[in-house]
């Protein structure tokens, strides 16, 4: 499976900052995916990042807020902007392996507090 | 759409105790079922999968069969150990979809 890094592994922001959180795959996969996990909670797909197209973004997460790039098969960046307290969640980047049956293979994430 | 139901937790048992989690389902077609495992401080790592109806997915002593007749996919091991302790998610992926959905996640702690 693919070896999966994120950066920065976790910060401290003040409200109304923005962060960019990166994330870098060991190999070349076609769908990369990010995820927030809120204290305690289960995981909530935020969008689907491609190579070459927009990001595709779920229901209740907008490009303004969450600004996704994608420049190439190994990598992609995730943009919390204008952050609140209640954006305090752990980030996660996951891949989808050319030929995985669905599977995704996930990033050890970025602990996000906002203050 | 698709969603996943887990068991409440915490799941608290002794060191070698049996453990059941439920899962299930509901999804329109075949999905593609998982569980995952978030250790304190950490990723999620994929624990075991099934991919269709009757399938028994295996890793590291834990088991999971995919029961389409009950929309079940309950995740067991016959003795479980304190490393064991960690946060367990149920999860689909849509039949031709990109997408997982998790359920709520069921915490288990292993006394010794």
């Amino acid at each position: 499976s693919a070896v999966i890094s994120q950066k920065p592994s976790r910060d401290i922001c003040q409200r109304g900052t923005s962060l960019t959180i990166q994330c870098q795959v060991d190999s070349q996969v076609t769908m990369m995916f990010w995820y927030r996990q809120q204290p305690g909670q289960s995981l909530t797909l935020i969008a689907t990042a491609n190579q070459g197209s927009e990001a595709t973004y779920e229901s209740g997460f907008v490009i303004d807020k969450f600004p996704i790039s994608r420049p190439n098969l190994t990598f992609s960046t995730l943009t919390v902007s204008n952050m609140s307290p209640e954006d305090s969640s752990i980030y996660l980047c996951s891949v989808r392996d050319r030929g995985a049956h669905y599977e995704q293979y996930f990033g050890p994430g970025t602990r996000l507090t906002v203050t | 759409g698709d969603s996943v139901t887990q068991m409440e937790g915490p799941v608290t048992l002794s060191e070698e105790a049996f453990l059941t989690i439920n899962c299930t389902y509901t999804a329109t077609g075949y999905p593609s079922l998982f569980w995952y495992v978030q250790y304190p401080g950490e990723g999620l790592q994929l624990l075991l999968k099934a991919t269709k109806a009757d399938d028994k997915g295996s890793n590291k002593g834990f088991e999971a069969t995919y029961r389409k007749e009950t929309t079940s996919f309950h995740l067991e091991k016959g003795s479980v150990q304190v490393s064991d302790s960690a946060v367990y998610f149920c999860a689909l992926s849509e039949e031709y979809g990109n997408k997982l959905v998790f359920g709520a996640g069921t915490i288990l702690r292993v006394k010794s």
